[in-house]
């Protein structure tokens, strides 16, 4: 089973807009993970954000955890076309085990 | 530093062969993953090796093995193909903080093909 669920499955944008998507999770995690995976490639680690922090930047990226509603969001801001992926929160169990959601396929058109 | 890097990227394979893919991890990373993807169940954990021991092991069948070299390098090798093995599998590489892996680096993935 996956422990992610993120939402929503699918979202399309055009160039310059915000991205947001979100991701729900079922048990206590020490940390949370957000990847990018461009066409069935490998995936790219975009932030890792631990249990007690509450918002973390890197770029154009802004992720948030609310561990009491056991959920997180990724928001991109100003989005550009290289941005078309998909977006995987991952949350880590033992020894390197990182659960994945089902992923938010994100389309920007320019 | 180099990345993750896999070999071979594509492979096409005929139900019940074996096959074996390698990996090797970022420098200086000690613990490898392996995962496959499919489009009907997504991204599943397959095992974690660490110092050549496997720590942790996935739901898959025992067709689905793998061990770790002394240089970090790891190998999964998977017997009697069955056409539902079809999938791009990825390993990822992480240096180790402290007593859990911090963050995994991903290969660009082995594509598998069975016909």
């Amino acid at each position: 089973s996956q422990q992610g669920e993120e939402d929503p499955q699918a979202l399309s944008i055009q160039e310059g807009e915000n991205a947001t998507m979100n991701c729900s999770y079922k048990t206590s995690i020490n940390n949370l993970q957000w990847y990018r995976q461009n066409s069935g490639r490998g995936l790219v680690h975009l932030i890792l954000i631990r249990s007690n922090e509450r918002e973390k930047h890197s770029g154009r990226l802004r992720v948030t955890l609310d561990t009491s509603k056991k959920s997180s969001s990724l928001l991109i801001t100003a989005s550009r076309a290289a941005d078309t992926a998909s977006y995987f929160c991952a949350t880590e169990g033992s020894w390197g085990k990182l659960q994945f959601g089902a992923g938010t396929q994100v389309v920007v058109t320019p | 530093k180099a990345g993750v890097t896999q070999t071979p990227r594509y492979l096409i394979k005929t139900r019940g062969q074996q096959v074996t893919l390698s990996c090797s991890p970022i420098s200086g990373h000690r613990s490898v993953s392996w995962y496959q993807q499919t489009p009907g169940q997504g991204l599943q954990f397959l095992f974690e090796y660490f110092s050549e021991t496997q720590r942790n092991k996935g739901n898959f069948p025992g067709r689905f093995s793998g061990r770790q070299f002394s240089n970090s390098r790891s190998e999964m090798n998977v017997s009697t193909l069955e056409l539902g093995d079809s999938a791009l599998y990825l390993c990822a590489s992480s240096l180790i903080a402290g007593n859990f892996p911090d963050t995994q680096y991903f290969g660009p993935g082995t594509r598998l093909t069975v016909l």
